[in-house]
């Protein structure tokens, strides 16, 4: 099975405070994910990643940075934590090519509370 | 632009009968996948059913079944026989490359 874990599963910041979220998966798969889930708009993507060192802007990077330095690992970074970054962070992975049939495996979220 | 609608933001049904929850979606790919994921309240994302948009025959998992309309760009879930453990949000999923768009969920209670 495939396991994607984050690091924390709640989180409390400050205002300004700059917040890393990481992400592990160990499937060897290529493609990264993080995402934001707030009620009623379902999952918007912020960031992926298809490559070591490679990153993409997803639909609400604004506020956002990531890294990839190895394979299994993608980490979401707040440089400066505001209050409407308070939401929960999914991170999900995905196998490339037509045999991962387009499905992503997501870690069980860290809900983040910035004060 | 690829988006996907869920216009039932809650459902619910008695233990043991049927559900069935609704998505709509719209792209311009004529290759592409649908899902249904469940999250339950400890919030993991657990992948319920995946349907190849090429595909005709509809998926089915189970107790779960997705009725797929490819014309009218429909992808329904169907649960029988429903349990207190299908408690959850249920989200209908697009994906096309890495191109994965959400509806906006469905909370559905089981009631005993």
């Amino acid at each position: 099975d495939v396991k994607v874990t984050q690091s924390s599963r709640y989180l409390v910041k400050r205002t300004g405070e700059k917040v890393f979220l990481e992400c592990v998966q160990d499937m060897d798969h290529e493609n990264m994910f993080w995402y934001r889930q707030d009620p009623g708009l379902g999952l918007r993507l912020i960031y992926f990643s298809y490559d070591v060192k490679m990153k993409e802007k997803g639909d609400i990077p604004e506020g956002y940075s990531v890294s990839r330095e190895k394979k299994e690992r993608f980490s979401l970074i707040l440089e400066s934590a505001s209050t409407n970054q308070t939401s929960m962070y999914l991170c999900a992975s995905k196998q490339s090519g037509v045999g991962g049939l387009e499905t992503q495996y997501f870690g069980p979220g860290t809900r983040l509370l910035v004060l | 632009a690829q988006t996907v609608t869920q216009s039932q933001p809650e459902m619910s049904v008695q233990e043991a009968e049927t559900v069935t929850l609704s998505c709509t979606y719209d792209t311009s790919e004529s290759d592409y996948y649908l899902f249904w994921y469940k999250q339950p309240p400890s919030r993991q994302m657990i992948l319920v059913i995946r349907q190849e948009a090429y595909k005709q025959q509809n998926a089915t998992e189970n107790r779960f079944s997705v009725n797929f309309q490819k014309a009218a760009k429909s992808f329904s879930l169907k649960i029988s026989d429903s349990q207190l453990g299908d408690a959850a949000m249920y989200f209908c999923a697009l994906a096309n490359n890495n191109d994965m768009r959400f509806g906006a969920g469905t909370r559905l209670t089981v009631k005993p």
